[in-house]
């Protein structure tokens, strides 16, 4: 049992390149949420989705989209990357929207 | 608007102390608390979640508290170990979309 995993831990990019952070979870959970961690400003929740098929908006939407074509796995891109994005990039799950949540160990991107 | 608040910011320590954290949170509208902890360079961890409906939630060495009506919360870490530093983060279960509100953090280093 992995729990929640995340891939790559760690990315490079050039302002304007694009990339795709993928998280996978092997608990069936329906919900799994996206979040970027930021000194002085906490965790922010980017997308969501309550379930297969669905998507959602968070706090900080912007520059970001996400598919959720299977339960297991939630998709984060960024079409044209800017040094703003750089953060680390935290993927959640949660069977139910108010139960806890199993976190990824992160993707540290750096936009240059 | 739900924000939440985390006193101190950082906090030494020496092992075996006892140490409270606390956590505050503005609209007592919750539906939950969690505690999480997050290791340098980690994923979150989640530590204790307490219901609405609850008081406290003790989990080995740790006690969390809620008390709704004032918005707080506190967790108590009993004879502190160098293992337990890390950065403990708080976050409330709120509105209708129930998503978590997170506070920013109080870093614990336990020194031997």
């Amino acid at each position: 049992n992995a729990g929640v995993t995340q891939t790559p831990k760690f990315r490079v990019l050039k302002t304007g390149q694009s990339m795709t952070l993928l998280c996978a979870q092997d608990m069936n959970h329906e919900y799994m949420y996206w979040y970027r961690q930021d000194p002085g400003m906490g965790l922010r929740l980017i997308h969501y989705s309550v379930g297969e098929g669905t998507t959602a908006k968070g706090e900080v939407p912007d520059g970001y989209n996400v598919s959720r074509l299977k339960k297991q796995n939630f998709l984060l891109g960024l079409e044209s990357a800017a040094p703003s994005q750089t953060s680390v990039y935290f993927c959640a799950s949660s069977s139910g929207s108010s139960d806890t949540q199993y976190f990824g160990p992160g993707t540290r991107l750096t936009v240059l | 608007k739900q924000e939440v608040t985390q006193i101190p910011a950082a906090l030494s320590v020496p092992e075996g102390e006892n140490l409270v954290l606390n956590c505050s949170f503005t609209d007592s509208a919750i539906y939950n608390l969690q505690w999480f902890r997050q290791d340098p360079g980690k994923g979150l961890t989640s530590l204790l979640l307490i219901q609405s409906s609850q008081r406290e939630q003790t989990s080995g060495r740790l006690n969390a508290s809620l008390d709704k009506s004032s918005g707080r919360s506190t967790l108590y870490i009993a004879a502190s170990q160098p293992g337990d530093s890390a950065t403990y983060l708080c976050a409330v279960n709120a509105g209708n979309n129930r998503k978590l509100i997170w506070g920013l953090g109080t870093s614990l280093a336990v020194n031997p």
